[in-house]
């Protein structure tokens, strides 16, 4: 199996631009969940789907910050417009039955 | 306010020795804890699970203990290698929480040939 795919792995952006992060789960799983690593804040779930439903997205740190699932394959996270401090790894897990939940490779974010 | 904490940001090991690796919770409704593992520039990579219905959960060098009256887990790795020197977060979960995680804050193991 592939594995949780996500893309680009490195995004390097200007304050003010918008940035779309993607993220294909692994087939078969019905749950897909947008995660954020800082130092500060550690591994923080920003918003979870339930078959393609976004069910809490209450981690979301503000509206500039949107995630869609528009099929079971695909979900995208953006932000627009993007500020220094968006700068974080942001994770992509997806899970079928059980609590297990399998991680992409995450996506590094700068912003300047 | 940290519901799962990880008090050790590290831990260095002999291979060949025992790791220990702690966690508390806070969270009374919490009913699932898992352990994930993290190398640099990858996602985690989940270890080894257990429910509140049992104390231990073992899977090859990795073994799990739950103590629910402390609410503290610790996960052991006998014995230690070098490839096992990454980031351990513990997790946890709640019934009809849709099984949303709570991570702490990760442990970087080192295994010291």
């Amino acid at each position: 199996d592939a594995g949780v795919i996500q893309s680009p792995r490195h995004e390097v952006t200007e304050m003010g631009q918008e940035v779309t992060l993607r993220c294909k789960p692994i087939s078969g799983h019905n749950s897909l969940f947008w995660y954020r690593q800082t130092m500060m804040r550690g591994l923080e779930l920003l918003i979870y789907f339930n078959n393609n439903v976004p069910i809490d997205d209450s981690g979301m740190p503000e509206d500039r910050f949107s995630a869609k699932m528009p099929n079971a394959s695909f979900s995208t996270l953006k932000i627009q417009p993007s500020e220094p401090r968006d700068s974080a790894v942001y994770f992509c897990a997806s899970s079928k039955v059980g609590y297990e939940q399998y991680f992409g490779p995450g996506t590094r974010l700068t912003v300047t | 306010d940290q519901q799962v904490k990880q008090n050790s940001p590290s831990l260095s090991v002999q291979e060949g020795r025992i790791s220990i690796l702690n966690c508390d919770y806070t969270n009374s409704m919490f009913d699932y804890f898992l352990w994930y593992k993290k190398y640099p520039a990858e996602g985690p990579t989940f270890l080894i699970s257990i429910s509140s219905i049992k104390d231990k959960n073992e899977d090859g060098r990795f073994t799990v203990f739950l103590n629910k009256s402390a609410k503290h887990l610790s996960l052991h790795i006998v014995p230690s290698q070098p490839g096992d020197s990454a980031v351990y977060f513990c997790a946890a979960s709640a019934s009809g929480s849709a099984r949303q995680l709570t991570f702490g804050s990760g442990t970087q193991l080192t295994v010291l040939p």
